[in-house]
């Protein structure tokens, strides 16, 4: 199994509103990341998890909060946001013990704010 | 930190001609070079990557070449099909004991013309 599964594919939600993003891999990887993509931007780093634990979080607003509740795992809470926090939303996982790894994507949440 | 750059940013090419892609990162300590396709609407996929001990690397049409020296690196694919059309992100990171960080380029967007 070499897939990272994100739900909700697409996520259309109000500016006063509480929502979660999910990731879910079994590929037995001990990295985990959150990234934000803007159309016609490149994937820019929000989060990373190392072993269930946050490691990076790239000055990201708390409206945004990350939570890895196991190695499997990995999810995005989201409360407030602005219309400007649309975006595609990607989740990827990657193995620790290799120093060359190959980051694993999934599919990403479109995600509207109105 | 580390700053990759990414030209040209759209590539047009007849079916069958081959296209170039070249990036150019600041941090000299970045060992791991991967190149990831994104079609739209799609996942980030990694094609190709390459590490520092490596000069060139081919996988049938694509190929990746790195000078560490100049501190530049570059995507190669011949014999372009309708189907290579996709965003090309160039992307470098440095060993981590237990991640990578990834910092992605800004895109070169390829449209292969039957």
């Amino acid at each position: 199994d070499t897939e990272v599964t994100q739900t909700p594919k697409h996520l259309v939600m109000g500016m006063t509103n509480k929502k979660s993003l999910k990731c879910e891999q079994h590929m037995g990887h001990r990295a985990m990341y959150w990234y934000k993509q803007k159309a016609k931007k490149p994937p820019e780093l929000m989060f990373v998890y190392s072993y269930e634990k946050l490691s990076i979080n790239e000055s990201v607003p708390s409206r945004f909060s990350p939570e890895c509740p196991n190695s499997s795992l990995l999810n995005l809470h989201l409360h407030a946001l602005q219309p400007e926090d649309s975006a595609l939303y990607l989740c990827a996982s990657s193995r620790q013990w290799n120093v060359y790894t190959e980051a694993f994507f999934g599919q990403g949440t479109r995600l509207t704010v109105v | 930190g580390e700053n990759v750059e990414q030209h040209p940013s759209t590539l047009s090419v007849q079916e069958g001609d081959s296209a170039v892609i070249k990036c150019t990162y600041s941090d000299s300590a970045s060992n791991y070079f991967p190149w990831y396709k994104q079609e739209l609407g799609k996942r980030p996929q990694l094609i190709i990557d390459i590490r520092s001990n490596v000069g060139e690397k081919k996988d049938q049409r694509i190929a990746v070449t790195l000078n560490k020296t100049a501190k530049h690196f570059s995507l190669h694919i011949t014999e372009t099909q309708p189907e290579d059309s996709a965003v090309y992100f160039c992307a470098a990171s440095k060993p981590k004991t237990s991640y990578d960080k990834v910092i992605f380029g800004p895109g070169t967007s390829l449209s292969v013309i039957p």
